[in-house]
């Protein structure tokens, strides 16, 4: 059984550019949900993605975006970067309410 | 609006001592309550997991409880060792979404 693996682990980009996070699921686990953890802070929903259709979305704006695909992996798309969104970027899969995280991606925007 | 609470804060304590952190909620429906440690950088691990009809749940020197009337959970830490030193979250879900609804954390540490 393997965990939840996220892509890639640091990063840095410049304000304005676009970036693409990865996470692989835990094997079997259909729904994956994306987080955003501000330093110091608890992570903050992002959305949610079952068997590959968005089924829940957070107070984020439209440049935050996702894709589920057909091995329940997912992707985390950010356009347009701010300097706040600096932050750890935290997926978890699941299955039946079950949640494993991954280490999460730290983004850096500068 | 479903909220997470918890306190302290933060909490500095020596190694071999107990503590407790606490959770209030005000997420209803109510589903469960799950307890994650969160190591500096990392993703958070699970600990324990209570539904509305648990009361106490134990993982090892982790205990938790549970009261559903007053919605409040506690996480008690007996003899605390230098690797628990870590950010410990309180975490809600509701019956309607099971989306969870995280705490902001207490920040632990633990000296020799």
């Amino acid at each position: 059984e393997t965990g939840v693996t996220q892509s890639p682990t640091h990063l840095i980009k410049t304000r304005g550019q676009q970036v693409t996070l990865r996470c692989s699921s835990q094997s079997g686990h259909n729904t994956v949900s994306w987080y955003q953890q501000a330093l110091g802070q608890g992570p903050q929903f992002i959305f949610q993605y079952y068997r590959e259709e968005e089924n829940g979305r957070g107070n984020f704006p439209p440049r935050f975006s996702g894709l589920q695909f057909p091995n329940y992996s997912s992707e985390l798309n950010v356009n347009a970067l701010e300097l706040d969104d600096s932050a750890l970027y935290l997926c978890a899969s699941s299955l039946v309410g079950g949640y494993t995280f991954g280490s999460g991606t730290r983004l850096t925007v500068v | 609006k479903n909220q997470v609470e918890q306190s302290p804060q933060s909490l500095i304590i020596l190694e071999g001592k107990n503590c407790t952190l606490q959770c209030n909620y005000t997420v209803s429906p109510f589903s469960n309550l799950r307890w994650y440690k969160q190591d500096t950088g990392r993703g958070p691990v699970s600990l324990t997991i209570m539904t509305f009809s648990e009361n106490t749940k134990s993982n090892g020197r982790y205990t938790a409880t549970l009261d559903a009337d007053t919605k409040q959970s506690s996480l008690h830490i007996t003899a605390s060792q230098l690797s628990d030193s870590a950010s410990y979250i309180c975490v809600v879900s509701a019956v309607s979404t099971d989306k969870l609804i995280f705490g902001t954390g207490t920040r632990l540490q633990v000296f020799p």
